[in-house]
């Protein structure tokens, strides 16, 4: 059972630098989704997606880019890193196709990024 | 825009209290609810999920309810051990905007 796979499990970058955090997800849900946790404080939602082709801000997308080309692979890219993203990133999918799925959330185990 | 509180931001009990954590949410329009558990420095273990015409879900000493003309969830836990000590967390999915929001969290500690 992979579930939810985050990578990688941790990152040191330089200011300005760009790096991609992958995510993917075994279990055929629609929907996907990007939070960040910075130290004592609860999720922030990054990006979401409620299908392949199709994303939307949350509350904190600034500084940050993703795509969905593909039901399994959720990535999340920062461009020109900032101190500011340092941060522990979750990702996390569930499944709302029907009136039949519990829309349950399921999270990968974290990426952990530190800007310098 | 869909708002998460969870009251209180800390709380510390000794071993064998029960207690409540609440989580109150501004758009009675969800889905559902989430419960979740956060051990320092670990990713989120899901406790409980209540569905939108749910009213309570249980799980051993985990009890959770759901009022939603209130807006308000709690999270009822008996018989509290020393191990229940973590982050707990509330999450909200939203009906309309296909989001999902999460509240600060309560630190729990529970003394020996």
């Amino acid at each position: 059972n992979a579930g939810v796979t985050q990578t990688p499990k941790f990152r040191i970058l330089k200011i300005g630098q760009s790096m991609t955090l992958q995510c993917t997800q075994d279990m055929n849900h629609n929907y996907m989704y990007w939070y960040r946790q910075d130290p004592g404080m609860g999720l922030k939602l990054i990006y979401y997606s409620v299908g392949a082709g199709i994303t939307d801000k949350g509350e904190v997308p600034n500084g940050y880019n993703v795509s969905r080309s593909t039901t399994e692979d959720f990535p999340l890219r920062l461009e020109l890193a900032a101190p500011s993203q340092t941060s522990v990133y979750f990702c996390a999918s569930s499944s709302r196709q029907s009136t039949s799925n519990t829309g349950e959330l399921f999270f990968g185990e974290g990426s952990r990024l530190t800007v310098l | 825009k869909q708002e998460v509180t969870q009251i209180p931001a800390a709380l510390s009990v000794p071993e064998g209290e029960n207690l409540v954590l609440n989580c109150s949410f501004t758009d009675s329009a969800i889905y559902n609810l989430q419960w979740f558990r956060q051990d320092p420095g670990k990713g989120l273990t899901s406790l409980l999920l209540i569905q939108s015409s749910q009213r309570e879900q249980t799980s051993g000493r985990l009890n959770a309810s759901l009022d939603k003309s209130s807006g308000r969830s709690t999270l009822y836990i008996a018989a509290s051990q020393p191990g229940d000590s973590a982050t707990y967390l509330c999450a909200v999915a939203d009906h309309n905007n296909n989001d999902m929001r999460f509240g600060a969290g309560t630190r729990l500690t529970v003394k020996p």
